[in-house]
């Protein structure tokens, strides 16, 4: 299976802040990494595919860069409802695998 | 926009078969493009993939729990089922089901609410 790792697991931060969750593969993925939102007691919510693609109606101060093994987050400006735990997944090979999960929580 | 929906029982027994519905509207799981899936996730934990079924009746399992689950689909009730043997409270979970385009095998693009399922005598 391949592993994948997030960090930090939490991270604290203020209205406003850019933030940025880095995600780590145990082999190559090419681009093929997807980011998820989840807000408490909700689904996931998809906001990034293939690595950098930003899904419809997702703000634009999200962003996915990388390639590889190392991928990152980064929200330019936090807002009250970017407030929960992202997860970063691959799906280059089965069985498709998640990080650990970075919850992003007021400072 | 396509919508799902699980439902199930809530309380199941140690050692008995864990069995949840997903219903799906504003799409139809007859489609060629898509894939129909199950991902659980354990009280303040992550993320857990299940498995998949694709309209063909082509199934693919996470090897951790091959063994004890499958996935089937009702193309006329347009629902997908999984179903669980064997379960301990290790798979006290919330189980939700997704979708997502074939061409991105394992993307998850639309996910229902989930349903929160406690293994317990």
């Amino acid at each position: 299976d391949i592993q994948m790792t997030q960090s930090p697991s939490i991270l604290s931060a203020s209205g406003g802040d850019r933030v940025t969750i880095t995600c780590r593969a145990s082999q190559d993925i090419n681009k093929w990494l997807a980011w998820y939102q989840q807000r408490p007691g909700k689904a996931p919510k998809l906001l990034i595919q293939k690595a950098s693609n930003l899904q419809s109606g997702v703000p634009s101060r999200f962003s996915g860069t990388g390639s590889g093994t190392e991928f990152t987050l980064t929200i330019s400006s936090l807002q009250p409802d970017d407030f929960a735990t992202y997860y970063c997944q691959q799906y280059k090979s089965p069985p498709w695998t998640f990080g650990q999960g970075t919850k992003v929580e007021f400072k | 926009q396509v919508q799902l929906q699980e439902s199930g029982p809530g309380l199941v027994k140690p050692s008995e078969s864990l069995s949840l519905t997903c219903s799906v509207s504003g799409g139809s799981i007859s489609s060629n493009n898509y894939l129909w899936g199950w991902i659980r996730q354990p009280p303040g934990k992550g993320l857990e993939w299940i498995g998949n079924v694709h309209s063909s009746g082509s199934d693919h399992y996470n090897p951790s729990l091959m063994s004890r689950v499958t996935i089937s689909a009702d193309t006329s009730k347009n629902q997908f089922f999984l179903k669980l043997n064997s379960v301990t409270a290790a798979d006290t979970a919330v189980y939700y089901c997704a979708t997502g385009p074939l061409v991105a095998a394992g993307l998850l693009d639309s996910w229902g609410q989930g349903a929160l399922i406690t293994v317990s005598s």
